[in-house]
């Protein structure tokens, strides 16, 4: 069974600059996360949507970080303009229905983002 | 006040070794909890859950202490495989979402 993909796994880029970043989940998986991983930190959520619609945004920074999962299956996050501080790793996770069924969501490699 | 706090480490410990972390939680709404391995860079992966009536999983035990908040990982016979980061996480089930501790690192030494 594949796992959730992401791209890209690496990307450098200058304050100020754009990102976006794509997730594809594990196929059949109704929710989906976005964390946010700094150096040394444990993961912090982002955005989860249950299939198109979003659940929980709560701690999006939503001045400049947006997210949107069309159709219910891939999603991609975009920062715009980055800041020294959104230098991370951003994890896309899935899992089949909420977290708080099982407690096991499945993670991507993750994208990795420093910000210069 | 971090809502899951864990000590960082490293625990440095030799091969078959025991060795505990502890993890505590302020949000009393937290319902269930979870245990979570992250290899160095790569991604956080399930290890076990943790029950009021504590688990066991092979060499690893969990525990949860609801009157104190507190929630432990028992590893026995370590390994070096068990090289870890090892993330505590609360369900926080008002919001439904997992909220991550910063992790205690592991190191088993030959």
């Amino acid at each position: 069974e594949a796992g959730v993909a992401q791209s890209p796994r690496y990307k450098i880029i200058e304050k100020r600059q754009s990102v976006a970043f794509w997730c594809n989940p594990i196929s059949g998986h109704a929710t989906l996360y976005w964390y946010q991983q700094i150096l040394g930190q444990g993961p912090k959520l982002l955005i989860q949507f249950q299939n198109n619609g979003v659940v929980d945004d709560s701690q999006l920074p939503k001045d400049r970080f947006s997210a949107e999962r069309l159709k219910g299956v891939d999603s991609t996050l975009k920062i715009q303009p980055a800041k020294l501080e959104d230098s991370a790793v951003y994890l896309c996770a899935s899992s089949l229905r909420g977290q708080g069924d099982t407690g096991e969501l499945f993670f991507g490699e993750g994208s990795r983002l420093t910000v210069l | 006040r971090k809502e899951v706090e864990q000590d960082p480490g490293p625990f440095n410990v030799p091969e078959g070794a025991t060795v505990a972390f502890n993890c505590t939680y302020s949000n009393s709404a937290s319902q269930s909890f979870f245990w979570y391995r992250q290899d160095c860079r790569k991604e956080p992966k399930l290890l076990m859950s943790v029950y009021s009536s504590g688990n066991e999983d092979g060499r690893f035990t969990a525990q949860l202490n609801r009157a104190s908040q507190y929630i432990s990982l028992l590893i026995r016979d370590s390994k070096l495989s068990d090289s870890a980061t090892y993330l505590c996480v609360a369900l926080n089930t008002g919001r439904r979402a997992l909220t991550f501790g910063s992790g205690t690192r592991l190191q088993v030494q030959p």
